[in-house]
C-alpha cells in the first residue's frame, strides 16, 4: 500500500515552454500533497502544500504564477512549470499524505525536468 | 520556524563497519520519519517514530527518538554496500496538513 505514481519521470523542453508533471496516490485518497524540489546531493526543498479543493500554500521564495499547482481530485495533483528556463531545470518530487498515519508522507519516483 | 540538523552530511565506511546519523532540534516534534533515497528516485519511508524514548528495529537499521522528542537517532550495524544512499530524517510537527522538516541529508557511501 502507499503507493505514489508521478509523471513523466523525465522530461526535456525548450525555454519558454510550460510542462506538467502529474501526481497520483494510487491505493489511498491524500487530501494533502506536497511537491518539492531537489538539487543533486541534497535534501528536498518545500516548494508548495497542494489542497484538494482549494488554493495551494506556497513557500517563501517560490512564484505561485510561474508553479501552478492543481489538486483536482483525492488522488491527482498537478504542478505546471510555466515558461520553463534552464534554471527551473532540477529533480520535483512529490509526496502524498496518509490521512490514516502519523503525518507520514509516501513519495513519488520524481521528475527530471532539463529545459533547454 | 522548525529547523532539523542532521549529521554528518557525508560518510564513507568499509563494509561491515557501524555508522550512527543524528537529527537534532530545539523543537518538539509530534513525530520523526526516516527515509532513504537513492540516486534518480523518490526517498523510500523506513520507519516513523512518535513516543519519546521509543526505539525501532528494522534488521540492520535502529532508529531512536529522544524522550523529549526534539532528536533522532539511526544507527547502521554491519553496513553493507546495498546501504549506500541518501538518508533523511523529517521530523512532523503535527499540524492539520502535516508539513515536514526535513534535515540536510546524510550522504551514505559503503565500500566494499
Amino acid at each position: 500500500g502507499a503507493v505514489v505514481s508521478q509523471h513523466p519521470s523525465w522530461v526535456i523542453c525548450k525555454s519558454g515552454t510550460s510542462v506538467k508533471i502529474e501526481c497520483r496516490s494510487l491505493d489511498f485518497q491524500a487530501t494533502t500533497m506536497f511537491w518539492y524540489r531537489q538539487f543533486p546531493k541534497q535534501s528536498l526543498m518545500l516548494m508548495a502544500t497542494s489542497n484538494e479543493g482549494s488554493k495551494a500554500t506556497y513557500e517563501q521564495g517560490v512564484e505561485k504564477d510561474k508553479f501552478l499547482i492543481n489538486h483536482a481530485s483525492l488522488t491527482l495533483s498537478t504542478l505546471t512549470v510555466t515558461s520553463a528556463h534552464p534554471e527551473d531545470s532540477s529533480f520535483y518530487i512529490c509526496s502524498a499524505r496518509d490521512l490514516g498515519r502519523w503525518n507520514e508522507q509516501f513519495f513519488g519516483p520524481g521528475t527530471r525536468l532539463t529545459v533547454l | 520556524t522548525q529547523l532539523l540538523e542532521q549529521s554528518p552530511q557525508f560518510l564513507s565506511i568499509q563494509e561491515g563497519e557501524n555508522l550512527t546519523v543524528y537529527c537534532n532540534s530545539s523543537s518538539v516534534f509530534s513525530s520523526l520519519q526516516w527515509y532513504r533515497q537513492e540516486p534518480g528516485e523518490g526517498p523510500v519511508l523506513l520507519v516513523t517514530v512518535v513516543t519519546g524514548g521509543e526505539v525501532k528495529k528494522l534488521k540492520r537499521l535502529t532508529f531512536q527518538f529522544g524522550d523529549a522528542r526534539k532528536d533522532s537517532s539511526l544507527h547502521i550495524t554491519a553496513a553493507q554496500p546495498g546501504d549506500t544512499g541518501l538518508y533523511l530524517c523529517a521530523g512532523g510537527s503535527g499540524t492539520s496538513y502535516g508539513k515536514l522538516t526535513f534535515g540536510q541529508g546524510t550522504i551514505l557511501t559503503v565500500h566494499p
